[in-house]
């Protein structure tokens, strides 16, 4: 089975500056690698999805990038907004039983 | 707009069935393209795949949790339906239904999501 990793766990930053984060799969899932933002209490909010499409009506500071096992999410100039935790996604249409595998999160926190 | 809306029990006792209801407005779950998903989240954790069901009936389950639960779909009421049978406190999480579409696997839009506690 699909297993992500994402690191770090927690990143600590200050508006303005320019964040990644990365998320790794243990085995190659193409380009099918989508990022989500989640905020305390609120459901994930799609970000990106085919690894590097930016879903509608979501700010430009944020691009994503890889294929295969080695994806990254970057924020150009962390904004307020911002500080929140990233999920990638996996998604391995040809394994039924794999078919959406999630990274343990990435928390960007105020330093 | 597509939206989605969880609904069911708060509580549920440990070893009962825990039953939950999407409701999706705004758009018909026969719409081609789209798996309707159950993913959810422990307190203070991450993100766990439940299973995905197709307007069809076709249904992708995480093999962790295969064998407790069923997913269904109800076209005449524009709703997606989850079960989970022999719950136990590991259960409680936070629920949240979504639409996934099957080209590319991005969930879009979610539900609010709704807090099923396990507790006797």
């Amino acid at each position: 089975d699909i297993q992500m990793t994402q690191s770090p766990s927690t990143l600590s930053a200050s508006v303005g500056d320019r964040v990644t984060i990365a998320c790794r799969a243990s085995q190659n899932i193409g380009m099918w690698l989508t990022w989500y933002q989640q905020k305390p209490g609120k459901a994930p909010k799609l970000l990106i999805y085919k690894a590097s499409t930016l879903q509608s009506g979501v700010p430009s500071r944020f691009s994503g990038s890889g294929s295969g096992t080695e994806f990254t999410l970057t924020i150009s100039s962390l904004q307020p907004d911002d500080f929140a935790t990233y999920f990638c996604q996996g998604y391995d249409s040809y394994s039924p039983e794999d078919l959406f595998t999630f990274g343990p999160g990435t928390t960007v926190e105020v330093k | 707009q597509v939206s989605l809306q969880e609904s069911g029990p708060g509580l549920v006792k440990p070893s009962e069935t825990l039953s939950l209801t999407c409701t999706v407005s705004g758009g018909s779950i026969t719409k081609h393209g789209y798996y309707w998903g159950w993913i959810r989240q422990s307190p203070g954790k991450g993100l766990e795949w439940i299973g995905n069901v197709y307007h069809s009936g076709s249904t992708y389950y995480n093999p962790s949790l295969k064998s407790r639960v069923t997913l269904s779909v109800d076209t005449s009421k524009n709703e997606v339906s989850l079960k989970m049978t022999s719950v136990t406190v590991a259960d409680t999480a936070v629920y949240y239904c979504a639409r996934q579409t099957i080209d590319v696997g991005a969930a879009h839009p979610w539900g609010q999501g709704t807090l099923v506690t396990v507790s006797s």
